[in-house]
């Protein structure tokens, strides 16, 4: 089974800074797509940006972008000009391209320090 | 309009008692699922149905049974609640292969007291 690996539990970031989150994955599937989700205290879980592994390009969401590193298998989530209002728990996740199963990190506790 | 909706938001029961968690889907996907989330926030699936059909189950107590009229629903009975099933619940619909994401319902707040 592929496996999704964050390996930061918590990280802090002062507002207006940037800081990156980390996120690896194992797979021997070639095509998959990889995202983040925000968790914040209301507890919905909110996507924040997909990548699919067939582009080069990173993508990107207003001041959220990715660092995808396809051979390296990592995936990492970059957040610019931090917000409060980031401050949440951020899954990694995993799908294959033909299968029904997302793989989950196990989450990174951001705190934004005012 | 909401796109994945679930009931109840919380839940709070005694121990030993059976309860149901309704979840339902306006999106049109083929394929739901649930999801425990624990005290440490970890994300575990539990079981996906596709159109009506049971694709994954993972190792979970057979107390815990979901049950799909329709691809649009899938609702989760728990029996016999013990201590150690207080979490969030989360039920989640996608399409299934291609690339869409993963849509959650605002979770179920189970306690057992």
């Amino acid at each position: 089974a592929q496996t999704v690996t964050q390996s930061q539990p918590e990280m802090s970031v002062q507002e207006a800074e940037t800081v990156t989150l980390s996120c690896t994955y194992d797979t021997s599937e070639s095509d998959y797509y990889l995202f983040w989700y925000k968790q914040p205290p209301s507890r919905q879980m909110i996507l924040v940006i997909r990548q699919e592994a067939y582009k080069q390009q990173n993508a990107t969401e207003n001041r959220f972008s990715v660092n995808f590193q396809k051979a390296a298998k990592s995936f990492s989530l970059k957040i610019s000009d931090s917000q409060l209002g980031d401050a949440a728990m951020y899954f990694c996740a995993y799908r294959g391209n033909t299968g029904n199963q997302f793989y989950f990190g196990t989450g990174t506790s951001l705190t934004v320090i005012p | 309009d909401t796109a994945v909706s679930q009931t109840p938001k919380y839940l709070v029961t005694q121990m030993g008692n059976d309860k149901s968690i309704k979840c339902e889907q306006n999106l049109g996907h083929d394929t739901m699922y649930w999801y425990k989330q624990d005290s440490k926030k970890f994300l575990k699936i539990m079981f996906s149905y596709n159109n009506k059909e049971l694709i994954i189950n993972e190792t979970v107590p057979n107390r815990f049974s979901p049950k799909s009229p329709d691809k649009a629903h899938l609702n989760l009975h728990i029996n016999s609640l013990e201590l150690g099933d207080s979490a969030v619940y989360f039920c989640a619909s996608s399409q299934r292969g291609g690339s869409d994401t993963q849509y959650f319902g605002p979770g179920t707040r189970l306690t057992v007291l």
